[in-house]
C-alpha cells in the first residue's frame, strides 16, 4: 500500500456542484494532515490544516478518519477558479517527521 | 505570502555545465526541502535539512547535491548539467515539528539543452 493515496482525477464538474476526493494514508501513527492546492505551473499552496475534529473554511471543509486511515476535502458551491490539483499531504509518525505528499486528484469546474 | 525565494525562475542552460540554484527563507525556518516536479506529475523530494550542517537526500535519487550553512540559505548545485536533469526544481521550507506546514517559493524552471 503506497504512502499516500489520491485518485489522481481528473474530476470535470460542473460549477456550483459539491466535489468531495478522499485521500488514503498507510501509517497509521502519522499525526498532522493538510491539503494543499496547486495551479498549472505555479507552486503547492496551503489549503488548509484538517484537524481530528474536522474544520470549515468558507465552502472547504476537511476531515479526518483515522480508524480508516483517510482524510477528505469537500467542496461546496463550486467556482471556476477551484480549478486546480489537491494534493494531500501527511507528516508525522516516525522520528524524522517525514512528510509525505500525494500525488494530486485534478479537478476541472466546467462553466 | 511566503518569504522565501527562489532564483532564477527561470534557466536554459547546455549541457555539462554547472549551475547552482538559490534558495532563501526570512521566516528563520530550520527545516528546508528541495522538490523536483515534472509537469503534470508528482512532487519528488530531493534533499532536505533540518538546521545549519544538516543535508539529507530524499526520496528520489538525484545527481544534484546542497548545502546549508546558513539558516536562510539553501542552495542546491548541479556539477554537470544533462537533459535528464530538465525539470521544475521547489525549494520549501517549515518550522519544526509536525504540525506545521511547508511554505514554497515559485520554482526553477530548468531545461538542459
Amino acid at each position: 500500500r503506497k504512502e499516500v493515496e489520491q485518485d489522481p482525477g481528473p474530476f470535470n464538474v460542473p460549477e456550483g456542484a459539491t466535489v468531495a476526493f478522499n485521500c488514503t494514508y498507510s501509517n497509521s501513527a502519522s499525526q498532522s494532515f493538510f491539503w494543499y492546492r496547486q495551479d498549472c505551473r505555479k507552486e503547492p499552496k496551503l489549503l488548509m490544516s484538517v484537524y481530528s475534529s474536522g474544520n470549515e473554511d468558507g465552502r472547504f471543509t476537511a476531515q479526518l478518519n483515522r480508524a480508516s486511515q483517510y482524510i477528505s476535502l469537500l467542496i461546496r458551491d463550486s467556482k471556476l477558479s477551484d480549478s486546480a490539483t489537491y494534493l494531500c499531504v501527511v507528516n508525522g509518525g516516525n522520528r524524522d517527521d517525514k512528510i509525505i505528499f500525494g500525488k494530486g486528484t485534478r479537478l476541472h469546474i466546467l462553466p | 505570502e511566503a518569504d522565501i525565494y527562489q532564483t532564477p525562475r527561470y534557466l536554459v542552460i547546455g549541457t555539462g555545465k554547472k549551475i547552482t540554484l538559490e534558495c532563501s527563507q526570512t521566516m528563520g525556518h530550520d527545516k528546508m526541502y528541495w522538490y523536483q516536479q515534472d509537469p503534470g506529475m508528482e512532487l519528488h523530494l530531493i534533499h532536505y535539512s533540518y538546521g545549519v550542517n544538516s543535508t539529507e537526500k530524499g526520496d528520489l535519487s538525484s545527481e544534484s547535491t546542497v548545502s546549508r550553512i546558513r539558516t536562510e540559505h539553501f542552495p542546491l548545485t548541479l556539477e554537470s548539467a544533462r537533459p535528464s536533469h530538465t525539470s521544475q526544481y521547489l525549494c520549501a521550507s517549515s518550522l519544526p515539528g509536525t504540525y506545521n506546514e511547508q511554505f514554497f517559493g515559485p520554482g526553477t524552471r530548468l531545461t538542459v539543452l
